[in-house]
């Protein structure tokens, strides 16, 4: 999708290992979003940001840590990766009225 | 836990036949939201509803926002082939946070 950008889009790793997810835009907003999708459980918010360094959980946070250092990029960590985090992912930016969402084309992760 | 819920989980319709997709939200909201999305790709936007709108149309879009209710309806018209995707309803709220409800698969038969 234009002005965002997911890498990797497809990954395979360990269990226990570390995983990190970037999330890149052009658009300059403030606020941007990672999400998990699993069937039967639509898309969950896993955490979000409102500015460099400004993160808050969302409601499937245990397991991940984010950062934000610059506007453009926002990390999605997988500590020690489990089998449960096997999902797609998907990162989303929105203006500062949440009226206007974009989303990234999304990373399929399997951890084995 | 998922803000909204959708209904029905799935829906099967010929050509040309309409498609109306329900969901129900827990919380206030500023504004609901209707996605798509095609099988193993990204979200697509459709359509935003504010919270002090009642109807919304984008070619053959129709939605309603029923707020004492907590409801909102999508009415897809005259349907094709390549309406066939998975639909979400999203709300967002105070903070900005869009959550996502557990989503519609519509089969739209040639």
């Amino acid at each position: 999708d234009a002005g965002i950008t997911q890498s990797p889009r497809h990954k395979v790793t360990e269990t226990g290992t570390p995983v990190t997810l970037r999330c890149h835009q052009t658009e300059n907003h403030r606020y941007m979003y990672w999400y998990r999708q699993d069937p039967g459980h639509g898309l969950r918010l896993i955490h979000y940001s409102y500015g460099v360094k400004d993160t808050d959980k969302g409601e499937v946070s245990d397991g991940y840590s984010v950062s934000r250092s610059k506007t453009e990029d926002f990390l999605l960590t997988l500590e020690s990766a489990t089998s449960s985090q096997t999902s797609v992912y998907f990162c989303a930016i929105s203006d500062d009225q949440g009226q206007n969402y974009t989303f990234g084309s999304g990373t399929r992760l399997t951890v084995v | 836990s998922q803000q909204g819920e959708e209904d029905p989980q799935a829906l099967s319709i010929q050509e040309g036949e309409n498609a109306t997709m329900n969901c129900s939200y827990k919380t206030s909201i500023n504004n609901l939201q209707w996605y798509r999305q095609n099988s193993g790709r990204g979200l697509v936007h459709l359509i935003l509803i504010r919270s002090n709108e009642r109807e919304k149309h984008s070619g053959r879009l129709r939605v309603t926002l029923d707020t004492s209710k907590k409801s909102s309806s999508l009415l897809i018209t005259a349907s094709r082939a390549a309406d066939t995707a998975s639909y979400f309803c999203a709300t967002s709220g105070a903070t900005n946070k869009l959550i996502f409800g557990t989503g519609t698969l519509l089969a739209v038969q040639p």
